[in-house]
């Protein structure tokens, strides 16, 4: 069974430090990760995608990809209260179930 | 209209009603997906269509029958559901099936079968 994990948190940080989110996944093989933002009761939203080794940074978000790890994390600096929301974790087509993450003011 | 939208928003049925779930996307993506997202579990892949043909079914039982009948447009009909088939149904869609570029999601429908 292919999974991907994720902490379910909920993970709380305050206003303008860094929130690290973390995510693990089974099937060797996968190709594309993705992080989506979720805000209660909407849909899932793209917010990075990588698919090589290494760090990929846009903006406040950095995502970190560790394929010999199967490992997956997104990093968002200077956290606000605005980020609080569900965020998916994906590979290829397969997803987490969400970590919760609340920025306190 | 943009993106992908989804009708209807909200569904209450009945376990032995018949009822469709509608998914149109206007981005000129050749991939299009229905996804069941439930309280505190992974979004669960359903089907997965690429330019009209289905590609991957996910062992779903068959009162859940898709159809795509063009790239732009994506159907689930539903039959004789279960309670336990209440869930936020959403679609999704994508440049190609192998989804490198990530999903563009519709806004769901909330379905609740009593």
């Amino acid at each position: 069974q292919k999974e991907v994990e994720q902490n379910s948190g909920p993970l709380s940080v305050p206003e303008g430090a860094i929130a690290s989110l973390n995510c693990t996944y089974s099937d060797r093989g996968s190709q594309s990760f993705f992080w989506y933002r979720q805000y209660s009761g909407k849909s899932p939203e793209l917010i990075m995608s990588i698919y090589s080794n290494g760090d990929k940074e846009d903006g406040r978000f950095t995502a970190q990809l560790n394929k010999a790890s199967q490992y997956v994390s997104l990093l968002i600096r200077d956290s606000q209260p605005s980020d609080s929301a569900t965020y998916l974790c994906a590979a290829d087509m397969r997803f987490g179930a969400g970590t919760r993450l609340t920025v306190k003011p | 209209e943009t993106g992908v939208t989804q009708t209807p928003r909200h569904l209450v049925m009945g376990m032995t009603n018949k009822k469709s779930l509608k998914c149109e996307q206007h981005l000129g993506h050749n991939a299009m997906y229905w996804y069941k997202q439930s309280a505190k579990k992974p979004l669960e892949l359903m089907f997965v269509y690429s330019l009209e043909e289905r590609v991957e079914n996910n062992s779903v039982p068959s009162r859940f029958s898709p159809e795509c009948p063009n790239s732009s447009h994506l159907f689930l009909h539903l039959h004789t559901l279960q309670p336990e088939d209440s869930a936020l149904y959403l679609c999704a869609s994508s440049q190609d099936w192998i989804a490198d570029y990530g999903y563009t999601f519709g806004s769901g429908t909330r379905l609740t079968v009593v």
